[in-house]
């Protein structure tokens, strides 16, 4: 079955940490992985994207990490600001020939705090 | 540059009622779109996609319906709405397994 799975589930950090987060995906055909940042109430937003020969790309304070081989993913945010509270979803985009689909996670909550 | 449109911003419809949302797409052409859902503690569900005027694919059987009248309007639609319609509704376009670009998104509540 095609999931994409992401932990922690919720993360409160203060301002200024770091923090990672994790995406393990058992999508096959792998065609490509993407990381949204989507604010309450809002759409998702595109951080990175990553096809299967890359497996690192970085946005800003975002890096995102792939490795296809174990079939995980994860982003960094350095030096957390008070905007990065959002919910960050890890999708992966599954290649079956012309069908191609999208198989999104559930997120993980962040909250910086002051 | 693209952007997208979707309204109303939020809506509350009593159980049975009809339901039409809108989306609109400026600055592109025969754009792909989308219609998400996305409940409560879940993930987004894609429910429609159309790849042009009038085409229009199902990818979850349930209460609601598409139509793609222009070239870069969506419209979602229900005749009598049930409670588990409501969640957030997003409204994005771009391409089948390429970069998706999101509206703001419709938030609906069955009363």
């Amino acid at each position: 079955k095609n999931q994409v799975e992401q932990s922690p589930q919720s993360l409160i950090i203060l301002e200024g940490k770091n923090c990672t987060l994790q995406c393990n995906y058992t999508v096959s055909p792998f065609s490509n992985l993407r990381w949204y940042k989507q604010d309450t109430g809002r759409g998702p937003v595109s951080l990175t994207i990553m096809t299967f020969s890359e497996n690192t790309k970085s946005n800003g304070r975002y890096t995102a990490t792939l490795d296809a081989d174990t079939k995980q993913s994860s982003l960094h945010i350095t030096a957390s600001q008070l905007s990065d509270s959002a919910s960050y979803i890890c999708v992966v985009s599954h290649a079956a020939g012309n069908n191609r689909k999208l198989i999104w996670g559930l997120g993980t909550s962040l909250a910086v705090n002051p | 540059s693209q952007t997208i449109h979707q309204w109303p911003a939020t809506l509350v419809q009593p159980v049975g009622s009809p339901l039409s949302l809108e989306c609109t797409v400026e600055g592109t052409s025969n754009p792909n779109l989308y219609w998400y859902r996305q409940a409560a503690g879940r993930g987004l569900q894609l429910l429609f996609y159309s790849v042009g005027i009038g085409q229009i694919s199902s990818e979850v059987p349930q209460n609601l319906s598409a139509s793609r009248p222009q070239d870069r309007q969506f419209i979602l639609s229900s005749k009598k709405l049930l409670l588990s319609d409501s969640g957030f509704y997003l409204c994005a376009w771009g391409g089948i397994g390429g970069e998706q670009y999101f509206g703001p998104g419709t938030r609906l509540t069955v009363t």
